[in-house]
Order: C-alpha cells, then sequence, then structure tokens
C-alpha cells in the first residue's frame, strides 16, 4: 500500500521567507511525528501528535515553528522567518497506534529544505 | 540520549550474510529492540524488532540475547541495495525515536 508521503522532497529558500512543509501519514494512522536530520546528525525530534490528543511539542526548537494536524490526516509543518540553521532534511513519521503491544514508526522520504 | 554501541562500520561481500552487532545493555523491561537503515538521501527505513524472542521476516533475522543486553540483524544474503547506515534503538513503541551513530554497513560485489 502507500507510504508516508512528504513534499515537496526540496525546497530552497531565502532566508526570513516562510515555509509549509506537508505530510501524508499512511492512511489509518494515528500517530505521526516531525523530526529533522541536519547533515550527518542524528534524528531530531519535534513534534508529536496522538489522535486528538493535544500535541507533545517539546521537540520544537524555537517559536518560529509550528505544526498541525487536520482531520486526524495531513500534518502541515510551517518554518516562520527561516534562518540559515533551519537547513536540513525533513522527516515525518507515521504509525498505526491501534492498541497493540508496541508500535511501529514508517517514515516518508523526507523533505530537504535549504535556506540561503 | 542514545543508548546504545554499534561498530561504527563494517563490510560484506555480496552474497554472504552480514550480521550488525549491538549492545543495549541499559534496555527497560518494556522496551523493544527496533532497526531502522537508512540509504543515502532517503528516509529511514524500519527493518524489524523484537522483544525476547528471535524474529525473521522478508528481510532481516533478529537474534536477542537471553538477557536483552545486545542483539544481532542477520542480513542473510547481502546484496549491494543493502549498502546503507543500520541503527538499533531500544523503545518503547510509544516514544520518539533516537539513534545512535549506527554501523555504516558496506556491501561489495
Amino acid at each position: 500500500g502507500a507510504g508516508v508521503s512528504q513534499s515537496p522532497s526540496n525546497k530552497v529558500t531565502e532566508k526570513g521567507k516562510d515555509v509549509e512543509l506537508r505530510c501524508d501519514p499512511i492512511s489509518g494512522h494515528t500517530a505521526l511525528y516531525w523530526y529533522r536530520q541536519s547533515l550527518g546528525q542524528g534524528l531530531e525530534f519535534l513534534i508529536y501528535f496522538q489522535g486528538n490528543s493535544a500535541p507533545d511539542k517539546s521537540g520544537l526548537p524555537s517559536d518560529r515553528f509550528s505544526a498541525e494536524r487536520t482531520g486526524g490526516s495531513v500534518s502541515t509543518l510551517t518554518i516562520q522567518r527561516t534562518q540559515q540553521e533551519d537547513s536540513a532534511v525533513y522527516l515525518c513519521a507515521s504509525s498505526p497506534s491501534a492498541g497493540a503491544r508496541t508500535d511501529t514508526q514508517y517514515f516518508g522520504p523526507g523533505t530537504r529544505l535549504t535556506v540561503l | 540520549d542514545a543508548k546504545t554501541t554499534q561498530p561504527p562500520s563494517m563490510d560484506c561481500a555480496e552474497g554472504r550474510a552480514a550480521n550488525l552487532p549491538c549492545n543495549h545493555s541499559t534496555i527497560s523491561g518494556n522496551e523493544y529492540v527496533y532497526w531502522y537503515r537508512q540509504i543515502h538521501s532517503q528516509g529511514p527505513q524500519y527493518i524489524i524488532h523484537g522483544l525476547k524472542n528471535n524474529e525473521t521476516n522478508e528481510m532481516a533475522s533478529l537474534i536477542i540475547t537471553e538477557d536483552r543486553k545486545s542483539s544481532t540483524l542477520i542480513l542473510p544474503h547481502a546484496t549491494l541495495r543493502d549498502t546503507a547506515v543500520y541503527y538499533c534503538t531500544p523503545n518503547t513503541g510509544f516514544q520518539k525515536l533516537v539513534f545512535g551513530t549506527g554501523t555504516r554497513l558496506l556491501v561489495s560485489p
């Protein structure tokens, strides 16, 4: 079946501009995560949505970052007034969270953001 | 806050088995061992997970020691497309994922 999709695959923007990154999770998955990965670095958690619960925003690096998830499906990560240090690959993952004893996250291909 | 130790790199000949070790000595009782891999410029790909029993799927086998402090991922017949960075990570499955530095596996002809 269809996996997690993200758009755009690449985004080049100028410092100070706002950007929106989109994630379409696997159909039926109730949990959705955003991470970012800088060149040669590990995963950095950003935000987590689970069903209708309040999102866990503990990983957002500044108030320039925000995310929403509409209708429990598609999610948008917005970065306002982008800075060069925001350049990274932004990854989205979803998981079924269907009451099983454990849960597995499946990742999308990522959006490569370059801030000039 | 990665809690794993993996060799930084390994080589494997195409068609041979690749055995990738991981130490996770501080794993909690409710944490599974998850394995992911990341091929260059792609998102992480889920491979397999297990709690205490050995597991096998179409991609790999997972051997977990009885004390659960270490595990080995086995790719039975490595191909060139298996060249990637492999990460093991203890996780309950309901937490953010944390990757360490992983093992860079190079499969050669």
